[in-house]
């Protein structure tokens, strides 16, 4: 089955980008996956699909702020002109034909 | 607008069972497989069971395998877990998803709390 790592932690300042990684296993380097955002004491919430390809899909109401890209088996998720809102936990997802995997999920803190 | 309200969670003693379940709103609900993610307190996401939309298909994380049972009702849109021979370590809030075809979980709930302790 896949498996996704994730780095544990990130910052960066108000106002600045930031790109966080997602990195596919071995085999794996084509899968579609999803990126999720979950605030502080909250559910968490959609933000993306991530095809193979580099294309993506945001979910609905996802700020233009987010986008997603590709190189090999890491899959990005960028934030631009970030805001104190975004400082969150990220995690990305994936499947196979029988089971679902999370990555450990990346915790941002936006200085 | 799509809805998931999770209920069933509680205290439960080591080796118990709950039940729990997802009213959903807001969309076809039998079109959809459904999964339960789970998050300890201060862990992850952790992918519990999934669905498909008819229900006749089920999937299991190993961790859970043989003690926990999904189901659905797609007449009343509701989707269950049976957590049987529960563990200190099955302690977690519980969320169910929506999951979107080679997209993920595109909608959650807001998740049930379980505890399993003596």
């Amino acid at each position: 089955q896949p498996v996704l790592t994730q780095s544990s932690s990130a910052s960066a300042s108000l106002g600045s980008s930031v790109k966080l990684t997602c990195t596919l296993s071995s085999g794996h380097s084509n899968n579609i996956i999803a990126w999720h955002q979950q605030q502080p004491g909250k559910a968490p919430r959609y933000l993306m699909k991530l095809e193979g390809s580099g294309s993506y899909n945001k979910g609905s109401g996802v700020p233009d702020r987010f986008s997603g890209s590709r190189s090999g088996a890491d899959r990005y998720l960028t934030i631009s002109n970030l805001q104190s809102e975004d400082e969150a936990d990220y995690y990305c997802e994936t499947w196979d034909t029988n089971t679902r995997v999370f990555g450990g999920g990346t915790k941002l803190t936006v200085l | 607008e799509v809805q998931l309200l999770e209920s069933g969670g509680g205290l439960v003693q080591p080796g118990g069972s709950l039940r729990l379940s997802c009213a959903v709103s807001g969309f076809t609900f039998s079109t959809y497989a459904m999964s339960w993610v789970r998050q300890a307190p201060g862990k992850g996401l952790e992918w519990v069971s999934a669905v498909s939309g008819s229900g006749s298909n089920t999937y299991y994380a190993d961790s859970v395998k043989g003690r926990f049972s999904i189901s659905r009702d797609n007449s009343k849109n509701t989707l269950s877990l049976q957590m049987n021979s529960l563990r200190a370590e099955d302690t977690a809030v519980y969320y169910c998803a929506k999951v979107m075809p080679a997209a993920g979980s595109q909608n959650w709930g807001q998740g049930t709390l379980v505890i399993v302790s003596s």
